[in-house]
């Protein structure tokens, strides 16, 4: 079964302290891997496309990597309005997206 | 131009009852996909149409089923509601690349 992984489920860091964020998948035909943002009691907000391994895209203060069995999202001296649940999810080319559980960002000022 | 709306926001229903969700794509994207996210959870995918056609299907009862309309528009039903129905349900408008998500309707099942 196609499977998505994140870790952690949840990181606190300083304003201005970097991080990574994983997210891993079962491989089995990826046909296209996708960073969310979700605020609480809100929709996902669309980051990143991902579709090869070595691909790279950055927006701000958020970079996103992929090889080929997992991808990491890079923040870059966060800000406080950086805290959000960060998602990803992978098209494994059956019509639908399959999302992992989740980061919980928090970011201290 | 106008992202993707939902409606209502929040809904409170009552086991047993049904209840129609309503989703408009962004203009000129003809596919949507719902999906339902429970707290704490990413989303899970139901169903996508594209051209008023199912493509696709996700593991839930055949008490949830979806329907899209000429204009691209989609609603999603879902008969004798359970507790466990409540959830964020999401809908998303499909481009050449990606999908962007509505803001989602809050349905509580009491």
């Amino acid at each position: 079964e196609d499977q998505v992984t994140q870790s952690p489920e949840a990181l606190r860091l300083q304003e201005g302290e970097s991080s990574s964020l994983n997210c891993s998948y079962t491989v089995s035909g990826l046909r296209g891997l996708f960073w969310y943002r979700q605020d609480p009691g809100k929709g996902p907000e669309f980051l990143f496309t991902l579709y090869s391994a070595g691909e790279e895209k950055e927006k701000e203060r958020l970079k996103a990597t992929l090889t080929k069995k997992e991808s990491f999202l890079h923040i870059t001296a966060p800000k406080p309005e950086d805290s959000a649940t960060y998602l990803c999810a992978v098209d494994f080319g059956n019509e639908k997206l399959t999302f992992g559980t989740g980061t919980r960002l928090t970011i201290i000022p | 131009d106008a992202g993707v709306t939902q409606s209502p926001t929040h809904l409170i229903k009552t086991r047993g009852q049904q209840v129609t969700l309503r989703c408009s794509p962004i203009s000129g994207h003809k596919s949507v996909s719902w999906y339902q996210q429970v707290l704490g959870q990413g989303p899970q995918f139901i169903f996508q149409y594209y051209e008023k056609e199912e493509r696709g299907r996700g593991n839930f009862p055949d008490r949830f089923s979806a329907r899209q309309f000429p204009n691209y528009s989609s609603e999603l039903n879902v008969n004798a509601l359970l507790l466990g129905d409540s959830a964020l349900y999401l809908c998303a408008s499909t481009g050449p690349y990606e999908q962007y998500f509505g803001p989602g309707t809050r349905l509580t099942v009491t």
